[in-house]
C-alpha cells in the first residue's frame, strides 16, 4: 500500500540552528501539507502546497518556515532558526485532490530543540 | 478563525462498553473527517462526511454529521482493546480554504 515517508524520524537540534524535514508524498498525489503536533496536543495545520507554490498557510507558518519541492519526489519543510517552542511532531501529508478527500499522513518527524 | 471543539478529552471504558466522542464547529463545515491516532503513531484516516445529516457505518463504528453541518459524532459499539487511541475530528470550512482544523481529540482507553 502506498504511504507517505518522512525522514528523519527524530531530529535533535540546538536553538537557533536550521533544520530541514523531508517527506516523500504518495507518488500520484498532487497536494501536500505540513502539520505539527505539540506533545499531547491537537494536530495543527501549517501549510498546503500545490503546483510548486503555497496554496494556504496558517498563522503559525511565519517567516522562519519555508517549504520546497526540490525535485519530483521530495517535499521539505525548513525551519531557519529554531526556537524551543518549535519542538513538536511534524507530520507531512498528501492527498490526491484538494476538496473532499482524505489526507494520508506520514509517520512524522519528532523535532526536539534544546 | 474556525474552531473545532471535541469532547470528552479522555474516556476510559470497560471492554465491551460503548464509546462516543462529539465534535462541534464554530462555523458551518464543508466536510468533516475522522482520524485515529494510536499511541506514538500518526493520524490515520477513518472516514469523511460531506452531506447534511449523513450517517456512515464501518463495522462497530458509526459516524454522524449534523443537519446544520456544524457537529459530528463517532460512536463505537462494544469496544475492544484494539480501539485504544486518540480519535480526532477534523473539519474543513470550504469557502476557499482547504486546511483541516483538528479538534483536540478524545483519548480512549479500554480496560480489558
Amino acid at each position: 500500500e502506498p504511504e507517505v515517508t518522512q525522514t528523519p524520524s527524530h531530529q535533535v537540534t540546538q536553538m537557533g540552528q536550521e533544520v530541514i524535514l523531508r517527506c516523500v508524498p504518495i507518488s500520484n498525489h498532487l497536494y501536500f501539507y505540513w502539520y505539527r503536533q505539540i506533545l499531547g496536543q491537537k494536530v495543527e495545520f501549517l501549510v498546503s502546497f500545490y503546483n510548486n507554490e503555497i496554496s494556504e498557510k496558517s498563522e503559525i507558518f511565519d517567516d522562519q518556515f519555508s517549504v520546497e519541492r526540490p525535485d519530483g519526489s521530495n517535499f521539505t519543510l525548513k525551519i531557519r532558526s529554531t526556537k524551543l517552542e518549535d519542538s513538536a511532531m511534524y507530520f507531512c501529508a498528501s492527498s490526491l485532490r484538494l476538496v473532499n478527500t482524505e489526507a494520508f499522513f506520514g509517520q512524522g518527524t519528532r523535532l526536539t530543540v534544546v | 478563525g474556525q474552531q473545532v471543539m471535541q469532547i470528552p478529552q479522555y474516556q476510559h471504558v470497560q471492554e465491551g462498553e460503548d464509546f462516543t466522542t462529539y465534535c462541534n464547529s464554530s462555523t458551518t463545515l464543508s466536510n468533516i473527517q475522522w482520524y485515529k491516532q494510536r499511541p506514538g503513531g500518526h493520524p490515520v484516516f477513518l472516514i469523511q462526511l460531506v452531506k447534511s445529516g449523513e450517517v456512515k457505518k464501518q463495522k462497530r463504528l458509526t459516524f454522524q454529521f449534523g443537519e446544520a453541518k456544524k457537529n459530528s459524532s463517532l460512536h463505537i459499539t462494544a469496544t475492544q482493546t484494539t480501539d485504544v487511541g486518540t480519535y480526532f475530528c477534523a473539519g474543513n470550512s470550504g469557502a476557499g480554504s482547504y486546511q483541516l482544523t483538528f479538534g483536540k481529540g478524545t483519548k480512549l482507553s479500554v480496560i480489558p
